[in-house]
């Protein structure tokens, strides 16, 4: 069973650019989740997608967006770029994302700001 | 909403001795308590988890404990090796709303 996979995993863009990631949870899950991971905050939470629809979201700026197509791959988009948007950004992928369901986590997308 | 603090920040100990990482949760609708371990350059791995039903769960030479009274959670992990060195990170999820991290402890 393939685990949960994110494109691209490395990206340099330029401030004021915008970016759009990509995660494939795994195989019958509908619930992804998606956070920001830097040295100095932990794992920041994004937001979180189900059946297409955002279920739960972070305190995080206008600029950063997401969605979920019907096969439950998500993407999400950050705009105008700032140097501090530079982080590891994660997708995590559960069955319906409650209760007692396990979320696993993909690779990652290294996003650097210059 | 839910806030877990997890101590230490960073744990050292010498290899074949055990490690103890300790998680604190504020809201008793907690219900799923994982523990993730995330090693250089990779996303988080989920390595155990357990249920409010239950106190304890094993698996090989890692534990987990739970005592829903006092709201914590701990990993232990016993005869440590090398390859355990990473950063850990404990995580409780209230019922049906999404899972609350804690800061992590980097395990040297």
């Amino acid at each position: 069973k393939a685990g949960v996979t994110q494109t691209p995993r490395y990206l340099i863009k330029t401030r004021g650019q915008q970016v759009t990631l990509s995660c494939s949870p795994i195989s019958g899950h509908r619930s992804v989740s998606w956070y920001q991971q830097t040295p100095g905050q932990g794992l920041q939470f994004l937001f979180e997608y189900f059946s297409e629809t955002q279920r739960n979201k972070g305190n995080f700026p206008g600029r950063f967006s997401g969605r979920q197509f019907s096969n439950s791959r998500s993407e999400m988009n950050v705009s105008t770029l700032e140097l501090g948007d530079s982080a590891l950004y994660l997708c995590a992928s559960s069955l319906n994302g409650q209760g007692v369901d396990e979320q696993y986590f993909g690779p990652g997308t290294r996003l650097t700001v210059t | 909403g839910e806030n877990v603090e997890q101590h230490p920040s960073t744990l050292s100990v010498q290899e074949g001795d055990s490690a103890v990482i300790k998680c604190t949760y504020s809201d008793s609708a907690s219900n799923y308590f994982p523990w993730y371990k995330q090693e250089l350059g990779k996303g988080p791995q989920l390595i155990i988890d357990i249920r409010s039903n239950v106190g304890e769960k094993k698996d090989q030479r890692i534990a987990v404990t739970l005592n829903k009274t006092a709201k914590h959670f701990s990993l232990h992990i016993t005869e440590t090796q090398p390859e355990d060195s990473a950063v850990y990170f404990c995580a409780a999820r209230p019922g049906f709303q999404k899972l609350v991290f804690g800061t992590g402890t980097r395990l040297l």
